[in-house]
């Protein structure tokens, strides 16, 4: 089965460091989705590309937050500087068309301290 | 704007219990509508969709009916397991253009043996 893959799973780093998440979304999906999970927040969706073109990053706060897709097999979120609110879990989603299933990574699990 | 309601949780029943796990949604048009399920430390899995009305997805023993009428997508299985404990979030995407998912908080469901 295809799968989305995310890297790193754990990430564990100090407060005011860079940390970036990769993302690999399926071969041929042309959507790409951040997502982060929190148990106060639930899911929050933070960005969305369709065809590398960012198409809606209002759930992300700008100041810190970037995320790019530099080519068709992958996707970064990063975050400058980190802060301690900023722990969580990232997930990566990536899908075809509308009113088709979205499909996830495993997410990072990134630490902040 | 699109909205997704699942009942609160956590939802504890016996191995072999019957389960009903409530889920309401507001939206425009015809969205399609989503079951996931995420186990522990892993991602969100899809488990079943229905992209129109009275459409029936079913997976693993699991059953939901997209009910237009009342605006409904609860989920159903007639016999769970202890393996069936995990979070399942009922979600709603709109059939046309392409936008982001909207998901419901999630009910943790726990199956004791």
């Amino acid at each position: 089965d295809a799968r989305v893959t995310q890297t790193p799973r754990h990430k564990v780093t100090e407060m005011g460091q860079e940390v970036t998440m990769r993302c690999q979304p399926i071969l041929g999906h042309n959507t790409v989705f951040w997502y982060r999970q929190t148990m106060m927040q639930g899911l929050e969706l933070l960005a969305y590309f369709r065809n590398r073109a960012p198409l809606d990053d209002s759930g992300m706060p700008k100041d810190r937050f970037s995320a790019e897709m530099p080519d068709a097999t992958l996707a970064t979120l990063k975050i400058q500087p980190s802060e301690p609110r900023d722990s969580a879990v990232y997930f990566c989603a990536s899908g075809l068309v509308s009113g088709q299933p979205q499909h996830f990574g495993d997410g990072t699990r990134l630490s902040i301290l | 704007g699109d909205s997704v309601t699942q009942m609160e949780g956590p939802v504890t029943l016996s191995e072999e219990a019957f389960l009903t796990i409530n889920c309401t949604y507001t939206a425009t048009g015809y969205p399609s509508l989503f079951w996931y399920v995420q186990y522990p430390g892993e991602g969100l899995q899809l488990l079943l969709k229905a992209t129109k009305a009275d459409d029936k997805g079913s997976n693993k023993g699991f059953e939901a009916t997209y009910r237009k009428e009342t605006t409904s997508f609860h989920l159903e299985k007639g016999s769970v397991q202890v393996s069936d404990s995990a979070v399942y979030f009922c979600a709603l995407t709109p059939n046309t253009g392409f936008q982001k998912l909207v998901f419901g908080t999630g009910t943790r469901l726990l199956v004791s043996p």
